[in-house]
Parts: structure tokens; sequence; C-alpha cells
């Protein structure tokens, strides 16, 4: 168990919809990491939060955004979705700003219909 | 773009043997790579980090080797067991960057 709590772990949803997945980082780590990975583009790193900030952005739609709040824990919001926008969705959380260790939770896996 | 790949996307190694997994990389400004492993169903779980100004480090049954020069990291995975039946990724960050690029990965097979 990594520590890093995500969900919900499955989510069928239809395009055009929105949906919000959740996070809950590593008791501690102040940063938190969304990747997407799908079966063609492998692991990409979507975006990171630290401590409340954005910090890094990475290919991200413009359809998706991110936010952390106080408490730390971290939602990703996915919407007009599309059926390539099926994946899985992984958060990861470290203790420090950089990538250093960082541990990952076991995904929510996203199914447009 | 910069990108990092991998040699091989599979191997079946004999349980007892060693493992070797390679890593190609075209970002010579990479500062830190790190390798994960990933079982079915699970997100991926770190195993060993390296920095750039390091050729080499070692952890428990694993090494991870660095070759500048050439753009190359290899993972050796020693006495594999079915346990270490798992997707291998390596990924790097450069200098000052906060987000990793993964590697395709490779699937590692043992058999008993």
């Amino acid at each position: 168990d990594s520590g890093v709590t995500q969900t919900p772990k499955h989510l069928i949803t239809a395009t055009g919809q929105r949906v919000t997945l959740r996070c809950s980082p590593r008791s501690g780590d102040l940063s938190v990491y969304w990747y997407q990975q799908s079966l063609d583009q492998g692991l990409q790193f979507l975006i990171q939060y630290y401590n409340g900030e954005e910090r890094a952005k990475g290919n991200i739609l413009e359809r998706f955004s991110a936010q952390q709040f106080p408490d730390l824990h971290s939602e990703l919001n996915l919407s007009s979705l599309e059926l390539g926008d099926s994946a899985l969705y992984f958060c990861a959380s470290s203790g420090q700003v950089g990538n250093t260790e960082a541990f990952f939770g076991q995904g929510t896996r996203l199914t447009v219909v | 773009g910069e990108s990092v790949g991998l040699h091989l996307p599979t191997l079946s190694v004999q349980e007892g043997d060693n493992s070797i997994i390679n890593c190609a990389y075209s970002n010579s400004a990479s500062d830190y790579f790190i390798w994960y492993k990933q079982e079915s169903g699970k997100g991926p779980q770190f195993i060993i980090d390296i920095r750039s100004n390091m050729d080499k480090r070692q952890g428990q049954r694993v090494t991870v080797l660095l070759n500048k020069t050439v753009k190359h990291l290899s993972l050796q995975i020693a006495a594999t067991q079915p346990g270490d039946s798992a997707v291998y990724f390596c990924a790097e960050s450069g200098a000052g960057s906060y987000q990793l690029t993964f590697g395709k990965g490779t699937k590692l097979s043992v058999i008993p």
C-alpha cells in the first residue's frame, strides 16, 4: 500500500459528460501529480500541485483541470469527455517539490462509452 | 521532442537468473532517472533512482547503471523471482523539472 488513495477505482460514463477523480496523498506529502496511462501513449504527466499551487503542467488538455485543496487532497476534473479519454488516471505524491520517490495510487480506470 | 524509450518490450527469464532491462533516453539535460515496477492492476511502484552525477547505484537485489556517454540506463535484478514479474518503466526528468517522462515499459515474465 503506497498510502496514496484514489477514488473511484472504476468509472464508466458517456461521451460529453464530466467526471471528477479524487486523490488523497500520503500523510505529510505536499506534492501531488496526475498522470494518464493509455495503451498507445503510455504514462503521460498531466499536472503537478505543491501545497495548493500549480507547479508544472504537462500534456493536459484544456478540457481537463485540477486543483489541490487546503487539506492537500486533489481533484482532477475531466469534461466534455471523448472516447479517447478512456485510460487509467494515476495520482502520485511526494514529500518534496521534485519527484524524488513519488508514490503512486492504484489509479482510476475511466471508460468513456 | 525529447523521449525516453526501451529497447525491448518483453523479457522472459528463468527463476533464479539475473534480469537486465534496458532504457535509452534522448534528453542530455536529464538530471534524474527512476525505475518503476507496475504489477497488473496496480500503480507504478518506485524501485530505485539515480542522479546524473552517478553511474551506478545499488539497492536490495537491484542495481541501476547509467551511461551518460551513450544515454543508456539499465536495471539489473539479481536472482529474479516470480514476484518480479511486472512491467518495468524507466523515467527521467531534467534539472529543475518536476515532471517525469516515462518510457513505454518492458514486460518481465519469470519462468518458474
